[in-house]
């Protein structure tokens, strides 16, 4: 069945860091891969989304490729801010939507100034 | 324009009870989604609803149950509840023919 690996927080940064949580996936067909974002006591929002090979998904200065041949989709920041800290989910869902979203287990991300 | 919203915020049951949580689909939208995220994990598909009926489940047993209103409105139900159900429920809607879901705040249910 479909999966989403990402790798394992917390990641502690300082501001004005380079940002890079890996997120790789497994899924019959052709996904579309997501970037879902959850600040403390609310619920996810979207970030970004790519729905084809090669896509890049951007928001807020966040972004991340869709690279079908290492079946990979890592959400990249330039330079982040304390604003930033948050658990991110990578997801991604099969079928053309009308399947629900499989999500990785989270990053959580913490931003000291 | 309102989004997902989801009642109630927090609930206490025992174990054995039944419960029912409610979702009210962002306007415009006619399909909810259902997940589960224990403490720690990622959300996890429950199932989905679209023209009042159950389109997709995911790997939830029978004690999970819903049904969608004609306003696109939805329940969960969990019946037999059990310490394991603990969790925050999240409600996600979305316009069928689109494919981005959009989350509700949550319902956090406590077992004990």
């Amino acid at each position: 069945g479909d999966s989403v690996t990402q790798m394992e927080g917390p990641v502690t940064l300082s501001e004005e860091a380079c940002l890079t949580i890996n997120c790789t996936y497994t899924a019959t067909g052709y996904p579309s891969l997501f970037w879902y974002v959850q600040y403390p006591g609310e619920g996810l929002q979207l970030l970004l989304k790519a729905t084809k090979a090669d896509d890049k998904g951007s928001n807020k200065g966040f972004e991340a490729t869709y690279r079908k041949e290492t079946t990979s989709f890592h959400l990249e920041k330039g330079s982040v801010q304390v604003s930033d800290s948050a658990v991110y989910f990578c997801a991604l869902s099969s079928g053309g939507g009308a399947d629900g979203l499989t999500f990785g287990k989270g990053t959580h991300l913490i931003i000291q100034p | 324009d309102a989004g997902v919203t989801q009642s109630p915020t927090h609930l206490i049951k025992t174990r054995g009870q039944q419960v029912t949580l409610r979702c009210s689909p962002k306007s415009g939208h006619d399909t909810v989604s259902w997940y589960q995220q224990a403490l720690g994990q990622g959300p996890q598909f429950i199932f989905q609803y679209y023209e009042e009926e159950e389109r997709q489940r995911g790997n939830f047993p029978d004690r999970f149950s819903g049904h969608q209103f004609p306003n696109y409105s939805s329940e969960l139900n969990v019946n037999a509840l059990l310490l394991g159900d603990s969790a925050l429920y999240l409600c996600a809607s979305r316009l069928d023919i689109q494919e981005t879901q959009y989350f509700g705040p949550g319902t956090r249910l406590l077992v004990l």
